[in-house]
């Protein structure tokens, strides 16, 4: 079963600074990889989402990377704003049946 | 825009009651989700239905049912609800497998 891990669970930073948040997973046979973001008490929203056979997807200020052979995806978020701060999850969807989704990092970002 | 909506926002039940959870979509996705979230488990697949009447269990379906009688709608059933089933219940689509997932605002549940 995959297993998706991201780290680290919360992040504070200063507004204007770039940052990176980190998704790992076990299991490279993958056929996408999704990142969400998801605001206290609301659902989910669909961020950006990479097929295995790309590297990265752009939107705005998100950037997101995949290197399938480590297990790992990043989303870089350029220059932060505090409508940032927000909680992202990554999701891998291993089986096309269902993703599997990360815990999350928490971002707050200090005005 | 993918409109994802959950009847509920936040609903009380108590321990025993059978409880229904409403889930529609407007954009003739194929495919529904039900997820479970907590804090330090993410999100858990519970059911997930492909098609008209045709349903798959995820993860975790012990002690749920679903039903999906139109494409628009994929209801949760609790048979019979207890306290561990206190929970943030998101209902999610996507056109096809492997496609974006579109979620609802979540129903926030708790059984006393």
């Amino acid at each position: 079963k995959q297993e998706v891990t991201q780290i680290p669970a919360a992040l504070s930073v200063p507004e204007g600074e770039n940052l990176v948040l980190n998704c790992s997973f076990t299991d490279s046979a993958i056929y996408n990889l999704q990142w969400f973001r998801q605001d206290p008490g609301k659902g989910l929203t669909s961020l950006l989402l990479i097929q295995s056979s790309q590297r990265e997807q752009t939107s705005g200020r998100l950037n997101a990377s995949l290197d399938k052979s480590s297990g790992r995806s990043t989303l870089y978020i350029a220059a932060s704003q505090p409508g940032d701060s927000a909680t992202y999850l990554c999701a891998v969807s291993s089986t096309g049946n269902q993703f599997y989704f990360g815990t999350g990092t928490s971002l707050t970002v200090i005005p | 825009d993918v409109k994802v909506t959950q009847s509920s926002r936040y609903l009380v039940k108590r321990t025993g009651e059978k409880v229904f959870l409403e889930c529609v979509q407007d954009m003739d996705h194929e495919n529904m989700f039900w997820y479970r979230q907590d804090p330090g488990l993410g999100l858990r697949l519970i059911y997930f239905s492909y098609d008209v009447k045709m349903k798959e269990k995820g993860d975790i379906p012990e002690g749920y049912s679903v039903s999906r009688e139109k494409k628009e709608r994929f209801s949760l059933i609790l048979e019979s609800a207890s306290t561990n089933q206190t929970s943030m219940y998101l209902c999610a689509s996507s056109i096809y497998l492997n496609s974006p997932l579109h979620f609802g605002n979540g129903t926030r549940l708790t059984v006393t």
